[in-house]
């Protein structure tokens, strides 16, 4: 079975400054891994996500994460935060195999990212 | 990115009522789609997951009685709340998978707030 673990619940940053969230995963076998944001009162979207190839992804709003594999981390980062980035950040893994199409996305509990002015 | 819409966005019943909500993929089939449940400042969890044209694969805990989901279509999903308690009220997110897309990406709807009397 995979986990995702999220061990920040809320991580408060000032304006314009660098923030990591961090996420490890674990599981038996290889798995995608993915980053969504939900703002309030909304579904989530979809940051980035890592499938394959290089292991440092970069996605939409400034954000980027890198995978590493020997750590079984996921974490992701942005160089400069700015107000409209508080929103709640979540973690998630799915198995690596054929049977992808019915696979599960298993969550981290998330972190709240607070941008302060 | 592909596009999930959720009706209704809200919705405020009786207890005893039962509440149907719609979850469409609108630029793309979706062979497999997923409805999830979020409690305040908690993580998505798993409800179900359903293929088109077929019944619904329920997870453990969830009364398959009490949310009735059906996949009519490649590009619509419907859960149904039946005889709703307050217990009930809560987020509930519909995501679709892509059934042509090699990535295994889920896309999110915005959700629907329920909340039952």
């Amino acid at each position: 079975a995979q986990s995702v673990t999220q061990l920040d619940s809320q991580v408060p940053v000032f304006e314009e400054a660098p923030v990591e969230l961090r996420c490890n995963y674990s599981s038996s076998v290889s798995v995608y891994l993915f980053w969504y944001v939900q703002y309030p009162n909304q579904g989530l979207q979809l940051l980035l996500k890592y499938l394959s190839g290089s292991t440092l992804v970069k996605g939409i709003n400034g954000f980027e994460a890198e995978f590493n594999k020997s750590q079984t981390s996921f974490h992701l980062r942005k160089p400069s935060v700015h107000i409209s980035d508080t929103a709640e950040y979540f973690c998630a893994v799915k198995r690596r195999d054929y049977g992808g199409a019915t696979n599960k996305l298993i969550f981290g509990t998330g972190t709240l990212l607070a941008v302060q002015p | 990115g592909a596009v999930v819409s959720q009706h209704p966005s809200r919705v405020i019943c009786k207890s005893g009522t039962s509440v149907k909500i719609e979850c469409r993929s609108l630029d793309f089939q979706a062979t497999t789609m997923f409805w999830y449940r979020q409690f305040p400042k908690q993580s998505l969890m798993l409800m179900a997951t359903s293929n088109e044209g077929s019944k619904a694969t329920y997870e453990q805990g969830v009364e398959k009685d009490k949310f009735l989901i059906n996949h009519a279509s490649l590009t619509l999903s419907t859960l149904t709340v039946t005889s709703a308690h307050p217990e009930d009220s809560s987020f509930y997110i519909c995501s679709a998978r892509d059934g042509t897309s090699l990535t295994d990406t889920q896309y999110f709807g915005p959700g629907t707030r329920l909340t039952v009397l």
